[in-house]
């Protein structure tokens, strides 16, 4: 089965910029894997930064993006700050409606 | 405002057939515009996919979990059920109910409810 990657921790200043990235073990994602983004604090639901790769979701702040870099999604943060530091998670569409998630990546703003 | 809620048994039994049911408001699951998923988290780990299912009750699972899992919907209590059978250590989670659009668009969460395999 093919797996999703993230980085597992990443990084950054306050008021920085940061790209986290959403990977496959084998192949290149592109927009009909419908990358999404999510963003979990402790003790709560995921809630969607972003949809169908590169949409921000209603009320998402504009400093969160999505793109397709090479050959992975990419979430980027600019401008982080104090309460940007979270988990994210990308989910991709492998088709025949089966989705997976990739591991998370530990976001810390330092 | 949609609301997702999971709801029971927060201790299963090894072997046994872990059984959740998420009930809709604010929306009908017949409506036909939204896939209903489940998805849990394992402490400390990272989320996992389990299937989703339409109100026409097509689903589609997992291939992990395939084998033991079945999504179900009830369109007269605006509810969707999660069923696990043969339940181990290892299915221990905060399983969560989520409203699906475009196939990966969770916009919709439950709270969350934990599930403890155990004797």
């Amino acid at each position: 089965q093919t797996v999703v990657t993230q980085e597992p921790s990443f990084s950054v200043s306050p008021g920085g910029t940061v790209t986290l990235t959403c990977g496959l073990s084998s192949g290149s994602v592109s927009t009909t894997y419908y990358p999404n983004w999510y963003q979990q604090t402790p003790g709560q639901a995921p809630r969607t930064l972003i949809y169908n790769t590169n949409t921000r979701s209603s009320g998402v702040p504009d400093r969160f993006s999505g793109s397709i870099l090479g050959n992975k999604a990419a979430l980027t943060i600019t401008g982080a700050q104090a309460d940007d530091e979270s988990d994210y998670y990308c989910v991709l569409y492998m088709g025949s409606g089966i989705s997976v998630f990739g591991g998370g990546t530990k976001l810390t703003v330092l | 405002q949609v609301q997702l809620q999971e709801s029971g048994p927060g201790l299963v039994k090894p072997s046994q057939t872990l059984s959740l049911t998420c009930t809709v408001s604010g929306d009908s699951i017949s409506s036909g515009t939204y896939y209903w998923s489940w998805i849990r988290q394992p402490a400390g780990k990272g989320l996992e996919w389990i299937g989703r299912i339409y109100t026409s009750g097509s689903a589609k699972y997992n291939p992990s979990l395939k084998s033991r899992v079945t999504i179900s919907v009830d369109t007269s209590k605006n509810q969707f059920s999660l069923n696990l059978s043969s339940v181990t250590a290892a299915d221990t989670a905060v399983y969560y109910c989520a409203r699906t659009r475009n196939w990966n668009d969770f916009d919709s969460w439950g709270q969350g409810t934990l599930v403890t395999v155990s004797s």
